[in-house]
């Protein structure tokens, strides 16, 4: 059975940082593609950034490029994103989902979603 | 920058059938995806690469892909379809593109 399983998440002030993670298990981890989508209260999904199966390949919304970065540790079936000059417009549920291919371009979709981890930016 | 455009809410009688559009710019040329969220849980897929239920998925719930409009059909809805409803596509431009969302309301 496939799960993922979010953590990090939190309340942050303008301007700081975050750390979130997600945990696989169910599958290869390697061999998919990874990404995060993010929703803010109350509003609809947005697409933040993905991840190509080996790493090699990172792809980012242009609302989050410069700040974000994506990463995964395939020996410890993990992705993580890094979340630096966090805004209030940041704040949101993240959710980490598995993409049905290898690569993190192209025509993808995803399988399966976590349940997601809420970061609010606030002072 | 890629857009994708749905009505923000539909509404259907129980048994009857609900149509959900999704429209972007020669969207026929792309896989569409299609996700179901209910209140308080994470999307999951219902519809992928425009026409195809993984498994576990009612046979209820089909899609079509034509031309700018991509269609999400629910025939025989039940009140346990009433969700917001996402459209999902790639484009080169924009990566990942998702519409603004549709609540499906079962009267």
């Amino acid at each position: 059975e496939v799960q993922l399983l979010e953590s990090g998440g939190g309340l942050v002030q303008p301007g700081g940082s975050l750390r979130l993670s997600c945990a696989a298990s169910g599958f290869t981890f390697s061999t998919y593609a990874m990404s995060w989508v993010r929703q803010a209260p109350g509003k609809g999904l947005e697409w933040v950034s993905s991840i190509s199966g080996s790493g090699g390949n990172t792809y980012y919304a242009d609302s989050v490029k410069g700040r974000f970065t994506i990463s995964r540790d395939n020996s410890r079936n993990t992705l993580y994103l890094q979340l630096n000059s966090l805004r209030a417009e940041d704040t949101a549920l993240y959710y980490c989902a598995k993409v049905t291919t290898l690569d993190a371009y192209g025509d993808l979709d995803f399988d399966y979603w976590g349940q997601g981890a809420l970061v609010t930016v606030s002072s | 920058s890629y857009e994708l455009t749905q009505p923000p809410s539909v509404s259907v009688a129980p048994g009857q059938t609900a149509s959900i559009t999704c429209s972007g710019d020669k969207l026929g040329y792309k896989y569409v995806s299609w996700y179901q969220q209910k209140s308080g849980q994470s999307p999951v897929v219902i519809i992928h690469q425009d026409t195809k239920r993984p498994s576990g998925i009612p046979e209820r719930f089909s899609g079509s892909n034509s031309g700018n409009t991509a269609t999400l059909t629910i025939s025989g809805t039940q009140s346990m379809d009433e969700a917001d409803y996402y459209c999902q596509a790639w484009d080169s431009s924009t990566d990942v593109v998702f519409g603004g969302g549709t609540k499906l309301t079962v009267l």
